[in-house]
């Protein structure tokens, strides 16, 4: 089966501009999250899709950063502005709605602002 | 979720058995034990799971000690390509699938 597809691969901008990052997880898993992975450091949750609903963004900066699902398939990540502290790698990873099982994880997006 | 303690690296041999440990002293009986591993500017990728007994797949072994306290990954044969960084993690079974990366264990296998 596909895995976890995201575009871009890697992306450099300048602080206080917008970057957007997309991610169209494996057919039929309605579980969709996104993870920021600092260099040197695990990767941490930033927010987590059931379909089109919002499980979990409680780690989400909500003042610059944002999400959406739509149509309970492929996903946005949003960040506007940003700043320097953003420069990471942006995972996107999906699950199977129930039960116990792993979740598959895309290749993810560096970014880097300068 | 309960937290987990792993030795920041550690090196092993090509073709020997590499054995990496975990404590999670904190475990609730009803947290599972994970484990992830990442190739180097890969996602993580799933490797095996277990609640109480121990479990064995194509890729590795886990020991899961009896107080469930401590566990260990066993690569029973490891290559250059198990080069990565090992995630053990605890987390509750059901549908909210929210995995807490800790730092991991850096694994360099050594020709």
């Amino acid at each position: 089966e596909a895995g976890v597809a995201q575009s871009p691969r890697y992306k450099i901008i300048e602080k206080r501009q917008s970057v957007a990052f997309w991610c169209n997880p494996i057919s039929g898993h309605a579980t969709l999250y996104w993870y920021q992975q600092i260099l040197g450091q695990g990767p941490k949750l930033l927010i987590q899709f059931q379909n089109n609903g919002v499980v979990d963004d409680s780690q989400l900066p909500k003042d610059r950063f944002s999400a959406e699902r739509l149509k309970g398939v492929d996903s946005t990540l949003k960040i506007q502005p940003a700043k320097l502290e953003d420069s990471a790698v942006y995972l996107c990873a999906s699950s199977r709605l129930l039960g116990n099982t792993e979740a598959f994880f895309g290749q993810g997006t560096r970014l880097t602002v300068v | 979720d309960a937290k987990t303690t792993q030795p920041p690296s550690m090196d092993c041999a090509e073709g020997r058995a590499a054995n990496l440990p975990c404590n999670h002293s904190t475990i609730s009986g009803n947290e599972y034990v994970y484990w992830y591993r990442q190739i180097h500017s890969q996602g993580p990728q799933y490797i095996i799971h277990g609640l109480k007994n121990n479990e064995t797949n194509e890729m590795a072994s886990l020991i899961i000690t009896e107080d469930r306290k401590s566990s260990t990954l066993i690569l029973p044969h490891a290559t250059l390509r198990d080069t990565a960084v090992y995630y053990c993690i605890v987390r509750v079974a059901g549908n909210d699938y929210k995995l807490s990366f800790g730092a991991g264990t850096t694994v360099t296998v050594r020709a």
